[in-house]
């Protein structure tokens, strides 16, 4: 079935750039999500990416997908203490009522 | 529009009573959907809905538990004789097509 799947956690100093990684399953994944969840807050959508694309860059995130190798990446330039929060990686497939499936989450902890 | 809200924010109720969530999405969203997430996963697929029909409904998804959304417009997520194991943060978002979905801040429900 439908798999996501992600690194549990990664850290960096401020001022690096970090790059979380995500692979999926399904070949027919139509659009890619990256959402942003700070402690006790909800899922902040942060960008997405159609399957036709191979990169989006919007401000410090840059995303990176490799539809062969169902591999999506998101890179944040720049990190700050801010950034600390945990990033979901979620697919959907256009014919399926775009219901999301997500993986475990990233924890990503900026250190100063 | 100041994007999709949830209420309540928190519930707490003793097993076997029912309970209900309201969610109103982003205005002219006309797809809103239901997850559920528990502490150190991903969100859980529910359901879904394009305007007031309910296309999809989770495996997940036992009798006690119902959806509604009247008019197309805002939905309710009911769950009957509670039970412990159904302590999680639920969680609304809404989209319309070719857009990410955006969550509401959900409602953190404990089933003493």
């Amino acid at each position: 079935g439908e798999d996501v799947e992600q690194s549990l956690f990664l850290s960096v100093r401020e001022g690096d750039s970090s790059v979380i990684n995500c692979t999926y399953t399904d070949s027919s994944s139509t659009y890619l999500y990256w959402y942003k969840q700070e402690p006790g807050a909800g899922l902040q959508l942060l960008t997405y990416i159609f399957s036709n694309m191979d990169m989006k860059q919007d401000q410090r995130l840059t995303v990176l997908l490799n539809k062969k190798d169902k591999h999506l990446s998101l890179r944040i330039a720049d990190t700050q203490t801010g950034d600390s929060a945990i990033y979901f990686c979620a697919e959907a497939n256009a014919g399926n009522n775009r219901k999301l499936i997500w993986g475990l989450g990233t924890s990503l902890a900026v250190n100063p | 529009d100041t994007g999709v809200s949830q209420n309540p924010r928190h519930k707490i109720t003793k097993r076997g009573q029912n309970v209900t969530f309201r969610c109103d999405p982003i205005s002219e969203h006309n797809r809103l959907y239901w997850y559920r997430q528990t502490l150190g996963q991903g969100p859980e697929f529910l359901t879904y809905f394009q305007n007031e029909a309910q296309l999809e409904k989770s495996r997940l998804l036992s009798d006690r538990f119902s959806a509604e959304r009247p008019k197309g417009s805002f939905s309710t997520l009911e769950i009957q004789r509670t039970e412990q194991g159904d302590s999680a943060m639920y969680l609304c978002a809404s989209s319309r097509s070719g857009q990410g979905s955006y969550f509401g801040p959900g409602t953190r429900l404990t089933v003493l």
